[in-house]
């Protein structure tokens, strides 16, 4: 077990639905970031969060939206994805954005129908 | 040329036996270095991580970190079979528009036999 939180532990939806990813943690860490990482393949970055701030997007297409409503919380709204967006989308957070440890959840396997 | 490299494998040891797994690193600026086992269907776990040059221990795992070199490897000392899994080698930059951004290897599937 981990110290950030994911849930839904699994999601299945179609291609016109919205639904959103969340991501807890109370260490009082000010970095989160998300990744999404497909089978055998290392974890990609999408985003990252420093005190409640975006401050990188990996290029992340729009269907994706990141939310950061406080410090403890991450969420990752979804829409109108594609099947090749199915993967396994990771959690982490760490002390500050710099030279700290990332910690991950135990992620969402999202599956798009 | 990529920022962090990996040999896949798979490296198959027995049980008891000593497990090298190897990780270069292509920026000379990178500044933190870390392990993590990724067990199939799981999230990856953190299980060392080095900043300076030399040896660091946590149990059967050492992490060994030669900057001039570009180097980073894992050492487990007497596998066991819950060590089979996959363990990437990820590297950060500390500075920066790179700030906070991980880098990972490709990961090393170790798989350890009775």
């Amino acid at each position: 077990d981990t110290e950030v939180t994911q849930t839904p532990k699994h999601l299945v939806m179609g291609m016109t639905n919205k639904k959103s990813l969340k991501c807890e943690q109370h260490m009082g860490h000010r970095a989160m970031y998300w990744y999404k990482q497909k089978a055998k393949k290392p974890p990609e970055l999408m985003f990252v969060y420093s005190y409640e701030k975006l401050s990188i997007n990996e290029s992340v297409p729009s269907r994706f939206s990141p939310e950061c409503p406080n410090s403890s919380l991450l969420n990752l709204h979804l829409h109108a994805l594609q099947p090749e967006d199915s993967a396994l989308y990771l959690c982490a957070s760490s002390e500050w954005d710099r030279g700290s440890d990332q910690h991950f959840g135990d992620g969402t396997r999202l599956s798009i129908l | 040329q990529k920022e962090v490299e990996q040999n896949s494998g798979p490296l198959s040891v027995p049980e008891g036996a000593i497990a090298s797994l190897n990780c270069t690193y292509s920026d000379r600026g990178s500044q933190s270095f870390f392990w993590y086992r990724q067990y199939s269907g799981k999230s990856p776990e953190l299980i060392m991580s080095i900043y300076s040059n030399g040896d660091k221990e946590d149990g059967r795992f050492t992490a060994q970190l030669n900057k001039a070199s570009q180097y980073v490897s894992l050492l487990i000392r007497d596998s066991q079979p819950s060590d089979s899994a996959t363990y990437l080698c990820a590297v950060k930059k500390d500075r920066g528009s790179t700030l906070g951004r991980l880098y990972f290897g490709r990961g090393t599937q170790l798989t350890v036999w009775p």
